[in-house]
């Protein structure tokens, strides 16, 4: 029963496209997060949210929108796929004042850009 | 600008002995500090963390040490057993009315060596 459910696991799409990466969290989190992991980067966030409705940029924001329409749903979307986009996302939540308690992760979807 | 820095991209250790990852920061204002491990194909999963009020923190094998005058943490793994073979990330925030937005590491991936 896994907390955060990610999907797709892989893709790979073509230069130019928009694509949708879907995060899906079964803990209630108010809090909710879309990283991306690459070498010699970490991972580095690119959006987040808190609550319903509200998100607000990360670090590496640009080429990203998201979505926020109900608690459990967390969306991704790269308007128009480019190949400095190819990475692994990942989604992560946590409650209200989890600080030191850390946050629960998604497994991560690999997106390669061609 | 790496505010959260982990020098050593790889570190091997003999089984059963002693494994030290370190982390650098040059952020003051964070307050908390976490480590995360991580296996391949899997998302990160929290370790241990410490507040800033605090200069150690312990559970089980594992240690972490905060320096705040050097903006130095550690993690220590004793004694250090072949799971132990993971990347592992330092990660640092900033309290903010319950959202953590966690700033990482760019990860030192840890070998042990049976």
């Amino acid at each position: 029963d896994a907390g955060i459910t990610q999907s797709p696991r892989h893709k790979v799409t073509e230069t130019g496209t928009p694509v949708t990466l879907r995060c899906h969290q079964t803990e209630n989190h108010r809090y909710m997060y879309w990283y991306r992991q690459d070498p010699g980067h970490g991972l580095r966030l690119i959006h987040y949210s808190y609550g319903v409705k509200d998100t607000d940029k990360g670090e590496v924001s640009d080429g990203y929108s998201v979505s926020r329409s109900k608690t459990e749903d967390f969306l991704l979307t790269l308007e128009s796929a480019t190949s400095s986009q190819t990475s692994v996302y990942f989604c992560a939540s946590h409650p209200p004042g989890a600080s030191g308690y850390g946050y629960t992760f998604g497994s991560g979807t690999r997106l390669t850009v061609v | 600008d790496q505010q959260v820095k982990q020098n050593s991209p790889s570190l091997s250790v003999q089984e059963g002995r002693i494994s030290i990852l370190n982390c650098d920061y040059t952020n003051s204002m964070f307050d908390y500090f976490l480590w995360y491990k991580k296996y391949p194909a899997e998302g990160p999963t929290f370790l241990i963390s410490i507040s800033s009020i605090k200069d150690k923190n312990e559970d089980g094998r594992f240690t972490v040490f905060l320096n705040k005058s050097a903006k130095h943490l550690s993690l220590h793994i004793v004694p250090s057993q072949p799971g132990d073979s993971a990347v592992y990330f330092c990660a640092a925030s900033v309290t903010n009315f319950g959202n953590e937005k966690l700033t990482f590491g760019t990860g030192t991936r840890l070998t042990i060596i049976p």
